[in-house]
């Protein structure tokens, strides 16, 4: 049963950039699915950010590709989140997740990593 | 902003039945998926695709889908069924979008 699981610094300062990893345990990330982060700001909803193939094919959120790197480490079963330039508006619970299904017109998120909070503060 | 649109909140009667909407245009060319989430958790899939159930997910929870609006379905809805949920699809562009959520009380 395939698990993830977030980890990175809690607080980074204004103009910084913030740095997540998720590790995939369980199974491998080479598999036939699209690895994904969303996050979600205190008290708001779900926003995705973007998501990676294991090949290193990325899609991103237009609304923030230009700040947003998402990469993957085969050798170490784990993908990686990068956003620059950050704000108190990007104050939020982010989380990985993996998309399954194969249709570009039926797709999902499951499962889902735990979440961490990421702070953005000086 | 998200193209796809929730009520913010709905309230159900213990053991009544509940309909949950999600509307956008895209839905006629893409199936939504459905995310029940707890205070305090992470979100987890309850309704895939046409109407699929991951396993442990109870037969309570069903989803359809109507023109440019998809539907969770709560039949029976029991106390640990309160929850905010959100629909997921693609926007007009293809990227991925949440729907705005829904706040459901069990009362």
């Amino acid at each position: 049963q395939v698990q993830l699981q977030e980890s990175g610094p809690g607080l980074v300062k204004p103009s910084g950039t913030l740095s997540l990893t998720c590790a995939v345990s369980g199974g491998s990330i080479s598999s036939s699915n699209w690895w994904s982060w969303v996050r979600q700001p205190p008290g708001k909803g779900l926003e995705w950010i973007g998501e990676i193939y294991h090949s290193g094919s990325t899609n991103y959120n237009p609304s923030l590709k230009s700040r947003v790197t998402i990469s993957v480490d085969k050798s170490k079963n784990q993908f990686s989140l990068k956003l620059s330039s950050v704000t108190a508006a990007d104050t939020a619970v982010y989380y990985c997740a993996r998309v399954k299904g194969i249709q570009l017109w039926n797709n999902w998120f499951d499962p889902w990593g735990q979440g961490t909070l990421v702070t953005v503060s000086s | 902003s998200s193209e796809l649109t929730q009520d913010p909140a709905v309230s159900v009667a213990l053991g009544q039945t509940v309909r949950i909407t999600c509307q956008g245009d895209s839905l006629r060319s893409y199936y939504a998926s459905w995310y029940q989430q707890k205070p305090g958790q992470a979100p987890v899939l309850v309704i895939y695709g046409k109407n699929n159930r991951p396993s442990g997910i109870p037969d309570r929870f069903s989803g359809s889908s109507s023109g440019n609006t998809a539907s969770l379905t709560i039949t029976g809805a029991q106390a640990e069924d309160e929850a905010d949920y959100y629909c997921n699809s693609r926007d007009s562009s293809g990227n991925r979008v949440f729907g705005t959520g829904t706040k459901v009380t069990v009362l």
